[in-house]
């Protein structure tokens, strides 16, 4: 069975940066797609991006392009998300999640989710 | 960019009835390359993520109750709960999903509960 086990809960100040790690044991690792999604309290999951572990491969949604860095260390089985630049409306929960199969496709496993707090 | 919405907002149902969940999407979510509906439907209660249900529109996951069940194609597709338990309150999502290239976009949720 797939694990996914984020980092704890962050409060940091509005222009500095957060990174969020994401940890995964069970199954096979490096071939499968890992994304991030964020939720504020109150609104639907936003996809944000994702990486493929093994060939370094990334791809975000272009709200975020830029001011988000996705990647993955094989050798801890661990992906990170990096928000640069951040603002109070950044506040949400951040999770990671990946498909059943090596395909783009539906989340059939999550993390717990990490609240990132952007607070002065 | 495609774009999910759900109707109702909220919903109230009396126990043992049938709840029915829409989802609408911008665009045709048929993949012409498998010949499937690439919507899924997730539950989310309060302090956890997601849960998966339905994939590929009307597949259900691995150990979720039979009384839930997806249909549609194309643009429109529906979550239907056959006779509601009281620990299927929560918030439910539609999701499209596309592999070329990777995109994923949630509806804004629907809110069940007990009537």
């Amino acid at each position: 069975q797939v694990h996914l086990v984020q980092s704890g809960a962050e409060v940091t100040t509005p222009g500095s940066s957060v990174k969020v790690s994401c940890k995964s044991s069970g199954g096979t690792f490096s071939s499968f797609p890992i994304s991030w999604a964020r939720q504020v309290p109150g609104q639907g999951p936003e996809w944000m991006g994702g990486i493929i572990p093994s060939l370094g491969k990334t791809t975000y949604a272009q709200k975020f392009q830029g001011r988000v860095t996705i990647s993955a260390d094989t050798s801890t089985a661990t992906v990170y998300m990096e928000v640069t630049s951040l603002r109070s409306e950044d506040t949400a929960v951040y999770y990671c999640a990946r498909p059943r199969g090596s395909m783009w496709s539906s989340f059939a496993y999550w993390g717990q989710g990490t609240l990132v707090t952007v607070s002065s | 960019d495609i774009v999910m919405t759900q109707s109702p907002d909220s919903l109230a149902v009396s126990l043992g009835e049938r709840a029915t969940f829409n989802c609408k999407s911008s665009q045709s979510l048929f993949d012409t390359s498998n010949n499937k509906n690439s919507l899924a439907w997730y539950q989310q209660k309060p302090g956890q993520p997601p849960k998966l249900l339905i994939y590929w529109a009307t597949t259900r996951e691995s150990g979720v109750p039979d009384r839930f069940s997806g249909s549609g194609s194309g643009t429109d597709f529906t979550l239907t709960i056959s006779s509601l338990q009281a620990e299927d309150v929560a918030v439910y999502y539609c999701q499209q999903y596309s592999s070329t290239p990777p995109m994923y976009t949630f509806g804004q949720g629907t809110k069940l509960e007990i009537k």
